[in-house]
């Protein structure tokens, strides 16, 4: 089973609506998860992590994520899109494995329309 | 602070030959780790190296390698291309060990013909 799964490839949307990414993690890796975005030919940004404590995440650019360990989840959500949210977001997580090596789900590509 | 650095940005080879690609980390950043990412597999772990020493190493074959200099810059070296190894290979560095926000370079993109 993949450790970090991100089911939705494509999310469209359109400009000013709200937006949810998600994201599902398996037994094999540790609870420490993180949003990255990747815009056009650039490398990744963090948009945000959970480490522990709150289970309520704030990032920047006005995203945010919430930590469900029953459901073993860590949606990314945002309550109004812009053109410029068009990007790539790949969740990912720390494998427990005693190395600590972070593993990356598939990628969700957001595309905001007008 | 100047963010992760990767020279270069672009690179072709053909099959056959081996590249070098280069790796600056944030200053006082001590891991730098590697990643591959390909349309076909998505973002791959390559390895990590911490204080000059290899600590982790992904399922790549062995013409993958790399190291790490005292200064924590890093290289990675790929022989005998193929023409599968064309991909996007992106440098992250971190204070500590991976568990810790990992700021990830623009990346060198690698054609091999």
């Amino acid at each position: 089973a993949q450790s970090v799964t991100q089911l939705d490839s494509q999310v469209p949307v359109f400009e000013e609506a709200p937006v949810e990414l998600r994201c599902n993690y398996s037994s094999s890796v540790s609870v420490y998860l993180f949003w990255y975005v990747q815009y056009p030919n650039q490398g990744l940004q963090l948009l945000l992590k959970y480490l522990s404590g709150s289970t309520l995440v704030k990032g920047i650019n006005g995203f945010e994520a919430e930590f469900n360990k029953s459901q073993t989840s860590f949606h990314l959500r945002k309550p109004s899109v812009h053109i410029s949210d068009t990007a790539e977001y790949f969740c990912a997580a720390i494998l427990n494995t005693g190395f600590q090596k972070l593993v990356f789900g598939t990628g969700t590509r957001l595309l905001v329309s007008p | 602070k100047a963010g992760v650095t990767q020279t270069p940005r672009y690179l072709i080879k053909t099959r056959g030959q081996q590249v070098t690609l280069s790796c600056s980390p944030i200053s006082g950043h001590r891991s730098v780790s590697w990643y591959q990412q390909t349309p076909g597999q998505g973002l791959q772990f390559l390895f990590e190296y911490f204080s000059e020493t290899q600590r982790n190493k992904g399922n790549f074959p062995g013409r993958f390698s790399g190291r790490q200099f005292s200064n924590s810059r890093s290289e990675m070296n790929v022989s005998t291309l193929e023409l599968g190894d064309s991909a996007l290979y992106l440098c992250a560095s971190s204070l500590e060990p991976a568990y810790n926000e990992q700021f990830f370079g623009p990346g060198t993109r690698l054609t091999v013909l």
